[in-house]
């Protein structure tokens, strides 16, 4: 079952650091979106991607946020000097370029502990 | 943004069917109406989306009224594995064949044995 992968599962920094998470699609995927979720609440939308283009990102927390898709393949999300209220699980989804479809397919997540 | 108003809990005994209910007010034209799943530690999973009436597949079915302010998730005789959270999402056409998701708090359904 080749679903979406995200390294690494799990990621403790110290505060002011910077982190990166990778995320692999489904290969046949052209759009990807990452989330965030803190515990109880729903996932968070934060960017997506469809091919390489960003083609939202008003959604990005702060400008310590940034996230890439070098070649339509694969994504990362990168934080930059880390505050613990960036603990949290980052999300990352993978779908088709249906006309109608909601249908996205999330990773297991990467869970930042920021100390 | 379509807001979604849903119970933040319902429990239930196995065996039983569930309903879950969900208002969206201010839901668009072009918006449709999907239900995720989440387990603890994973992500959500796609369970059923609409459009209006009802849209049944082999995991639950998806009821929706003809004004489309609200939708129900029916779930028949759960069991204790269908223990999760539910959101329901109005998914918002962005343009160009894409659809925003926007998740709420969600439903944790527990089911009893």
């Amino acid at each position: 079952d080749t679903g979406v992968s995200q390294d690494p599962r799990h990621k403790i920094t110290k505060r002011g650091q910077n982190v990166t998470f990778r995320c692999d699609p489904i290969s046949e995927h052209n759009r990807l979106y990452w989330y965030r979720q803190t515990l109880g609440q729903g996932p968070e939308f934060l960017t997506y991607f469809q091919n390489e283009a960003q083609l939202e990102k008003s959604r990005l927390l702060s400008d310590r946020f940034s996230a890439e898709r070098p070649k339509g393949s694969f994504s990362t999300l990168e934080i930059q000097r880390t505050e613990q209220g960036d603990s949290a699980m980052y999300l990352c989804a993978s779908s088709l370029n249906r006309v109608v479809s909601t249908e996205a397919f999330f990773g297991q997540g990467t869970r930042l502990t920021v100390v | 943004l379509a807001k979604t108003t849903q119970p933040i809990s319902m429990d239930s005994y196995e065996g039983q069917e569930v309903n879950i209910t969900c208002s969206h007010n201010n839901i668009a034209t072009n918006d449709y109406i999907t239900w995720y799943q989440q387990f603890p530690s994973q992500g959500p999973r796609f369970i059923i989306q609409g459009y209006k009436t009802k849209v049944t597949n082999e995991v639950a079915s998806l009821f929706i009224p003809a004004d489309r302010k609200s939708s129900t998730l029916s779930l028949p005789r759960v069991s204790l594995s269908d223990t999760a959270v539910y959101y329901c999402l109005v998914g918002e056409y962005s343009g160009a064949g894409s659809y925003q998701l926007t998740f709420g708090k969600g439903t944790k359904l527990s089911v009893i044995p």
